[in-house]
C-alpha cells in the first residue's frame, strides 16, 4: 500500500504568518491528493482536491501544489480560525490513505 | 446539497459487533460512493472501506478485512458499517463520507465505545 507522510507533525506560528505543510506519497499518485481541515471536536472538512483545486467556500489564503509524490498545503496568512489539524489523503485508488496529520497552533 | 445523518452513540462489550448507519438526503443516492473513516481518541483519520451502491460492491482496508462489512440500502438511502469482534482498540468516532474527488460531505460521526 502507498504510505502518506506529513511533516511537520505540529507547528506554532503567529497570526499573519505564511505556513507550509508537506505531504509525501511513497509512490506516484499523480494529482489524486486531497487536504482536510479538522477543528477541535469537529468533523473533518475538505479544503483542496486534485492537489490544488480549492473546494467550494474555502478561503483563498489556502492553496495546494504538487504532483507525483510531493505535495504542499500553504496558508498564506494564518488566521486564528485556522487552528486545526490538517490531513492529506490519497484518493481514487484503494486504500484511501490519510497522512498522520499536522496540528497547527497560534503562537 | 447532500446531508449525511448517522446513528447515535453505542456502547459495546468486547467481542460483540456494532452496526452504524448513515442516511443520505438531498442528492441521488445511487450515484454516490460512500466511505467509512474512523478516528480513535486523540488520533488521526483511518480509512476503513467504501461501497458503490449502484453496483453493490464494497472494498475494505486490509486491516479490517474479515471484520468489517459495508452495505447499502437504496430504498432508504442508507449505508451501514458493521464491525465485529470488537476490542477496546475499536473505541473511536466513526464517520461516513461521500467519496468523490476527496470526501466532500461527511456525517456527524458516531462514537462507539468498547468497554467491559
Amino acid at each position: 500500500d502507498i504510505q502518506m507522510t506529513q511533516s511537520p507533525s505540529s507547528l506554532s506560528a503567529s497570526v499573519g504568518d505564511r505556513i507550509t505543510i508537506t505531504c509525501r506519497a511513497s509512490l506516484d499518485i499523480t494529482k489524486d491528493l486531497a487536504w482536510y481541515q479538522q477543528k477541535p471536536g469537529k468533523v473533518p472538512s475538505l479544503l483542496i482536491y486534485g492537489a490544488s483545486t480549492l473546494h467550494s467556500g474555502v478561503p483563498s489564503r489556502f492553496s495546494g501544489s504538487g504532483s507525483g509524490t510531493d505535495f504542499t498545503l500553504t496558508i498564506s496568512s494564518l488566521q486564528p480560525e485556522d487552528v486545526a489539524t490538517y490531513y492529506c489523503q490519497k484518493y481514487h485508488s484503494a486504500p484511501r490513505t490519510f497522512g498522520q496529520g499536522t496540528k497547527v497552533e497560534i503562537k | 446539497q447532500v446531508h449525511l445523518v448517522q446513528s447515535g452513540a453505542e456502547v459495546k462489550k468486547p467481542g460483540s459487533s456494532v452496526k452504524v448507519s448513515c442516511k443520505a438526503s438531498g442528492g441521488t443516492f445511487r450515484t454516490y460512493t460512500f466511505s467509512w473513516v474512523r478516528q480513535a481518541p486523540g488520533q488521526g483519520l483511518e480509512w476503513m472501506g467504501r461501497i458503490i451502491p449502484i453496483i453493490d460492491t464494497a472494498y475494505y482496508a486490509q486491516k479490517f478485512l474479515g471484520r468489517v462489512t459495508i452495505t447499502a440500502d437504496e430504498s432508504t438511502s442508507t449505508v451501514y458499517m458493521e464491525l465485529s469482534s470488537l476490542t477496546s482498540e475499536d473505541t473511536a468516532v466513526y464517520f461516513c463520507a461521500i467519496d468523490n474527488w476527496g470526501f466532500d460531505y461527511w456525517g456527524q460521526g458516531t462514537l462507539v465505545t468498547v468497554s467491559s
